[in-house]
């Protein structure tokens, strides 16, 4: 079974903390994907990751960053947080090869106050 | 670009009853198209993929769904639902020429009722 685990579900952080949201993922995936997820909204993709060290920025990269040192493992960061990064946070993964299938973990709820 | 539209942000419907989610896409070049279902506090499942071949797919949980070239849809459907079926459906488009990103709906949420 593929497995992507994130490191929390719930998450409370100030408004100005820095905020390090981590994923997991035990298939050998060469891509990796942050989005959030809003009422109304859909999922938004934040950036994506094709290999270790490498990122690509998606629809709305504003306000966060990512990190990729190692290919089972992919970061988003936070570098000040503001309320209107209160959201839903899922990682997703998917080899490189047709049909791009992406697998999903469970999600971090995300809390600024 | 593409986009995918879901109209009913909302569809109730009684157990063992049938159902339709409509989803239409937009797309100048051939695509993928997936449906994704995600139950309370949980991430996303595939239900479906259409990939070539067969324009009626099924999936799991007794779901499928039709791709219509010509009307850009891939509604799904149940012939009989379930309690268990409440949740959350994202269909979902990507161009099918190398690597591309997933463009989701913005979803419907599905509320089966005794």
């Amino acid at each position: 079974d593929v497995k992507v685990t994130q490191s929390s579900r719930y998450l409370v952080k100030r408004t100005g903390e820095k905020v390090f949201l981590e994923c997991v993922q035990d298939m050998d995936h060469e891509n990796m994907f942050w989005y959030r997820q809003d009422p109304g909204l859909g999922l938004r993709l934040i950036y994506f990751s094709y290999d270790v060290k490498m990122k690509e920025k998606g629809d709305i990269p504003e306000g966060y960053s990512v990190s990729r040192e190692k290919k089972e493992r992919f970061s988003l960061i936070l570098e000040s947080a503001s309320t209107n990064q209160t959201s839903m946070y899922l990682c997703a993964s998917s080899f490189q090869r047709e049909p791009y299938e992406q697998y999903f973990g469970p999600g971090t709820r995300l809390t600024v106050t | 670009a593409q986009s995918v539209t879901q109209l009913d942000s909302q569809v109730p419907v009684f157990e063992e009853a049938p159902v339709e989610l409509r989803c239409n896409y937009s797309s100048s070049v051939s695509v993928y198209l997936f449906w994704y279902v995600q139950y309370p506090n949980q991430g996303l499942q595939l239900l479906l993929k259409y990939l070539s071949g067969s324009t009626l797919v099924k999936g799991i949980n007794g779901f499928e769904a039709e791709f219509n070239k010509s009307q850009t849809s891939f509604h799904l459907r149940k012939p009989s639902v379930h309690i268990s079926d409440t949740a959350e459906y994202f269909c979902a488009v990507q161009k099918n020429t190398g690597f591309q990103k997933l463009v989701f709906g913005t979803g419907t949420r599905l509320l089966v009722s005794p």
